[in-house]
């Protein structure tokens, strides 16, 4: 079974711009998360969806923005792009438990893509 | 809210020797607790998990306990090999508005192990 896959690797992007990274969950997988990775805030959580619906968000800025197609596959934006969002770009995919009582559902999580914006 | 504080390394050691990775969490109710490695240039893989309290995770000779009441979640292995060489991130998964899929990291320990 191939794994999470996401394109591009790498992105150059200068300040102003906007930029769409995408990712291809493993198949049968119905939950998406995007986290974002840099030196130094480390690993932070931006959001999560399911059946194309946002389930879940994390403290950024209204620049960043996500979907889910109905194939599971979804796609983040970053819009009038800053110096700060130079960072690793990671994405997981799971299968769905249906609330707190199912069995947690592992994240598995693709190569990333790494953004540069100059 | 959630946190997760790791000693955040760099960890150089020898070839078979003892590894320890400090982690401990700060959360509101009964998190799930993990460790994940991340290898350079690659993505994050799950090296072990522990869903309640006493839980014992294992995998590749690492392991770590869930120990409720000093809310740790320490990583151990015996004797570390040149191949275990990475970052290693202790994380939290907590229920959040009835979705248990927002992973909260530690900042990260680097380990570099020398033949």
């Amino acid at each position: 079974k191939a794994g999470v896959t996401q394109t591009p690797r790498y992105l150059i992007k200068t300040r102003g711009q906007q930029v769409t990274l995408s990712c291809s969950p493993i198949s049968g997988h119905r939950s998406v998360s995007w986290y974002q990775q840099t030196p130094g805030q480390g690993l932070q959580f931006l959001f999560e969806y399911f059946s194309e619906t946002q389930r879940n968000k994390g403290n950024f800025p209204g620049r960043f923005s996500g979907r889910q197609f109905s194939n599971s596959r979804s796609e983040m934006n970053v819009s009038t792009l800053e110096l700060g969002d130079s960072a690793l770009y990671l994405c997981a995919s799971s299968l769905d438990g249906q609330g707190w009582t199912s069995s947690y559902n592992e994240q598995f999580f693709g190569p990333g893509t790494r953004l540069t914006v100059l | 809210g959630d946190s997760v504080t790791q000693m955040e390394g760099p960890v150089t050691l020898s070839e078979e020797a003892f590894l320890t990775i400090n982690c401990t969490y700060t959360a509101t109710g009964y998190p799930s607790l993990f460790w994940y490695v991340q290898y350079p240039g690659e993505g994050l893989q799950l090296l072990l998990k522990a869903t309640k309290a006493d839980d014992k995770g294992s995998n590749k000779g690492f392991e770590a306990t869930y120990r409720k009441e000093t809310t740790s979640f320490h990583l151990e292995k015996g004797s570390v090999q040149v191949s275990d060489s990475a970052v290693y991130f202790c994380a939290l998964s907590e229920p959040s508005g009835g979705s248990n899929y927002k992973l909260t990291f530690g900042k990260g320990t680097l380990l570099t192990v020398n033949p």
